[in-house]
């Protein structure tokens, strides 16, 4: 299993550019996330999902789009860049039931850098 | 929502000695808390978890404690060596709900 892949890993984007951020497991998890990391701020939920065609919006959703037409992706939209999105953005999955359901498994990153 | 507050930011032990870390969480629902640990260029990788019905679990060299009077759990590494050096994470997810809330790290330094 690759577990939870992200494309692009780096990435430059001028003000009001948009672009989408991959994210696939093959896992069969229902459960995935977005976060973003900021530092001296840990980890914060973008949006999250707990099966295809169902979405839910984290502590800082907006100026994120998410869909979830399959289980295996996940990917995270941005409409119009801004520089506050500069930042390192991850995805993670779980498989939500069993005695395991919590575990989240997080994929290696995308860098984003908003000029 | 709920808040995870996490101290120390940056510790500093000698290899060999022990290191702890201390979460506090707002929510008294909460009942699922892990321990992530990343390093440098890469994603958080779970290293231990505790369910709210637990108060106490071991893995080898790591251990996390929870105390759902005081809403706080910490997590103890023994025999600390070089490649434990990393960023810690706490979080605690709330229930019912899926969302996760990570503290704000802890940068673990190791020094042989």
């Amino acid at each position: 299993n690759a577990g939870v892949t992200q494309t692009p890993k780096f990435q430059v984007l001028k003000t009001g550019q948009s672009m989408t951020l991959q994210c696939a497991q093959d896992m069969n998890h229902e459960y995935m996330s977005w976060y973003r990391q900021d530092p001296g701020m840990g980890l914060r939920l973008i949006h999250y999902s707990v099966g295809a065609g169902i979405t839910d919006q984290g502590e800082v959703p907006n100026g994120y789009n998410v869909s979830r037409s399959t289980t295996e992706d996940f990917p995270l939209r941005l409409l119009s860049a801004a520089p506050s999105q500069t930042s390192v953005y991850f995805c993670a999955s779980s498989p939500l039931a069993g005695g395991h359901g919590n575990e989240q498994f997080f994929g290696p990153g995308t860098r984003l850098t908003v000029l | 929502g709920e808040n995870v507050e996490q101290h120390p930011s940056t510790l500093s032990v000698q290899e060999g000695d022990s290191a702890v870390i201390k979460c506090t969480y707002s929510d008294s629902a909460s009942n699922y808390f892990p321990w992530y640990k990343q390093e440098l260029g890469k994603g958080p990788q779970l290293i231990i978890d505790i369910r709210s019905n637990v108060g106490e679990k071991k893995d080898q060299r790591i251990a996390v404690t929870l105390n759902k009077t005081a809403k706080h759990f910490s997590l103890h590494i023994t025999e600390t060596q070089p490649e434990d050096s990393a960023v810690y994470f706490c979080a605690a997810k709330e229930w019912p709900g899926n969302q996760f809330y990570f503290g704000t790290g802890t940068s673990l330094t190791v020094i042989p």
